[in-house]
């Protein structure tokens, strides 16, 4: 079974300072992995992906995120916080289609970080 | 470009009431479906998920259900609400060339009073 841990439900940072958002996987295949953002009262927002190709996976808004085997890993940061920035964020698991498993697409999701970016 | 609708956008209804939410995908044709819901501080929870017209898989027991009459379309009912039922429900679907990357409606909030 696939799992996500998130650490630490909240983190607050100084508008300008890097972002560092943590999240841990576990699953018997080489997974997918996916950050989403969410706004208030808002759908999840698609922020990067990792599907086996660079471990150094790039997003929108500056964001990136490090696939790291060995650590179980797949954190995301941004070098320089803006106030735009304040929002949930959510690590997602998924097993590749390929991977002989039933996953049907499902997601499996941590439990979500929320960033406040402080003048 | 593929869209994804979710209605009403809000909704308030009374303990006991029915419900009924809808959502509609553009675009794209065979997508697999799915319902979360999201409570205060809890994360997303899968509820239902569709890999075709009148497939329908729950993921945990639950006062609701699921129902995919079309291809593109994917509702969420219940007969009777309870207090708990309160939250945002989101829909997503995936296309299955896309790395089981999921796209998002913009969610219902409902609150049962």
């Amino acid at each position: 079974a696939q799992s996500v841990t998130q650490l630490g439900s909240h983190v607050s940072v100084s508008e300008g300072a890097l972002v560092l958002l943590r999240c841990n996987y576990s699953s018997s295949v080489p997974p997918y992995l996916f950050w989403y953002v969410q706004y208030p009262n808002q759908g999840l927002q698609l922020l990067l992906k990792y599907t086996s190709a660079a471990t150094l996976v790039k997003g929108i808004n500056g964001f990136e995120a490090e696939f790291k085997k060995s650590e179980t890993s797949f954190h995301l940061t941004k070098p320089s916080a803006h106030m735009s920035d304040a929002a949930e964020y959510f690590c997602a698991v998924s097993e590749p289609l390929n991977a002989g498993g039933t996953s049907y697409g499902k997601l499996t999701f941590g439990q979500g970080t929320i960033l406040t970016v402080h003048p | 470009s593929q869209t994804i609708h979710q209605w009403p956008a809000t909704l308030v209804q009374p303990v006991g009431s029915p419900l009924s939410l809808e959502c509609t995908v553009e675009g794209t044709s065979n997508p697999n479906l799915y319902w979360y819901r999201q409570a205060a501080g809890r994360g997303l929870q899968l509820l239902f998920y569709s890999v075709g017209i009148g497939q329908i898989s729950s993921e945990v027991p639950q006062n609701l259900s699921a129902s995919r009459p079309q291809d593109r379309q994917f509702i969420l009912s219940s007969k009777k609400l309870l207090l708990s039922d309160s939250g945002f429900y989101l829909c997503a679907w995936v296309g299955l060339a896309a790395y089981n990357e999921q796209f998002f409606g913009p969610g219902t909030r409902l609150t049962v009073l």
